[in-house]
């Protein structure tokens, strides 16, 4: 399968401050990738839907300009979280679809966010 | 409404015992469900998906869709099989909707 790198692993901010996750894809061209989010002993959220070369397609509830997508390359995507608070202490998750046919996602080992 | 549910947070068996794990599901189309595994320290990885009907580390799921269920079964489990199980849907495009997950703990 594909295999997905994110980085940074786990990023302490303070409040008020914008915090950059990258997700790469490294052997392989994704088109598109998926940022998902998971709180705490919770499942896991789709968030957005990263299209490389256009805009990002995000889920109802979720604050495009709070969460600024950028899928720059076929091996790249970025989430900025914008001006982060408390509440956007989270683990996010981004994963790579290599084979549409068999729908199989493969996962980055996710970032964990903490807001002071 | 689409919808994963996963009833049991955790699931505690003695190595050798059978296991089950339930997954119940919402969907008003033809499903394509999937079972997700994370053991500890690891990321998110596919174990099985209902279309390849395959077996996987022993693990097998059937789709009911009178019961709109896809349990995950294994009839002797092992210590190394201890991780989270998700279940999920493929709702729409590639878009998956996970359910809350289930904590496999198997004891020696």
């Amino acid at each position: 399968g594909a295999v997905v790198s994110q980085h940074p692993s786990w990023v302490i901010c303070k409040s008020g401050t914008s915090v950059k996750i990258e997700c790469r894809s490294l052997d392989f061209q994704a088109t598109t990738m998926f940022w998902y989010r998971q709180f705490p002993k919770q499942s896991l959220m789709l968030m957005a839907t990263s299209n490389e070369g256009s805009k990002a397609t995000y889920e109802q509830g979720v604050e495009k300009d709070k969460f600024l997508i950028n899928h720059a390359s076929l091996t790249l995507s970025t989430l900025t979280v914008t001006s982060a608070h408390p509440e956007d202490s989270s683990f996010y998750i981004c994963s790579v679809l290599k084979d549409t046919g068999a729908n199989v996602l493969t996962f980055g080992a996710g970032s964990r966010l903490t807001v002071l | 409404a689409q919808r994963v549910t996963q009833p049991e947070k955790l699931l505690s068996v003695f190595k050798g015992a059978p296991v089950e794990l339930k997954c119940n599901y919402s969907y008003s189309g033809s499903p394509e469900l999937f079972w997700y595994v994370q053991y500890s320290r690891q990321r998110l990885q596919l174990l099985l998906r209902h279309i390849s009907r395959e077996s996987i580390k022993g693990f097998t799921a059937d789709l009911n869709k009178g019961e709109t269920s896809f349990h995950l079964k294994k009839p002797f489990a092992q210590e190394e099989d201890s991780a989270m199980y998700y279940c999920a849907l493929k709702a729409s495009s590639y878009k998956l909707i996970f359910g809350s997950g289930t904590r496999l703990l198997v004891r020696p």
